[in-house]
């Protein structure tokens, strides 16, 4: 089974702080992403990438940034965190094809910014 | 702009049938995907239509309407399993960069 792994289930940061959220995959997927969740606007996407040292804009970047030196770890960082960037954070994975390949969801990091 | 529109909350019985439609109004499209999310947990995948007509998996069906920018979701013989949120998501040109609605909360009774 695909096992996307993000380092932390919670955080609690303060505003300012520089923060870092790591995800993992072991299926040797070329495409990774990072979405936000919040209640009622479902999942925004705020970053992807489609292979190692690539990046691209989401719907919501302003804020982000990531970074992707291997192909199995996306990283997602908060510059100078703030406390509408507490939310529930989720890397998912794909295999690139045509179309309509299945991602695969970590488990969330809920980040709490104080 | 662009949007999903789908129901916020749905509450039926065990061994009902309930459909969760998803209207969307997007700046191309290539498919439509339905994630399942129980409470805490990841968002796991359903089903994708790319072309018009109904894809069934099991008790779970999904329907696509591309002249109508249109699809559901048919979760048949409900079980209390079923209780979660349920995403639609388009996918605007191939490679899986998707936009999600807001999700329908499914909550089933005994």
């Amino acid at each position: 089974d695909v096992k996307v792994t993000q380092s932390s289930r919670y955080l609690v940061k303060r505003t300012g702080e520089k923060v870092f959220l790591e995800c993992v995959q072991d299926m040797d997927h070329e495409n990774m992403f990072w979405y936000r969740q919040d209640p009622g606007l479902g999942l925004r996407l705020i970053y992807f990438s489609y292979d190692v040292k690539m990046k691209e804009k989401g719907d919501i970047p302003e804020g982000y940034s990531v970074s992707r030196e291997k192909k199995e770890r996306f990283s997602l960082i908060l510059e100078s965190a703030s406390t509408n960037q507490t939310s529930m954070y989720l890397c998912a994975s794909s295999s690139p094809g045509g179309g309509g390949e299945k991602l695969f969801f970590g488990s969330g990091t809920q980040l709490s910014v104080l | 702009g662009q949007s999903l529109e789908q129901p916020s909350e749905v509450t039926a019985v065990e061994g009902a049938i309930v459909q969760i439609n998803c209207t969307y109004q997007t700046s191309g499209f290539y498919g439509l995907s339905w994630y399942q999310q129980h409470d805490g947990g990841a968002p796991t995948f359903l089903s994708y239509n790319a072309l018009d007509g109904l894809e069934e998996t099991g008790r779970f069906s999904s329907f696509l309407s591309r002249s109508d920018s249109y699809g559901y979701l048919l979760l048949q013989e409900l079980q209390m399993k079923d209780s979660a949120s349920y995403f639609c998501a388009v996918e605007k040109a191939a490679g899986n960069k998707l936009t999600f609605g807001g999700g329908t909360r499914v909550l089933v009774k005994p």
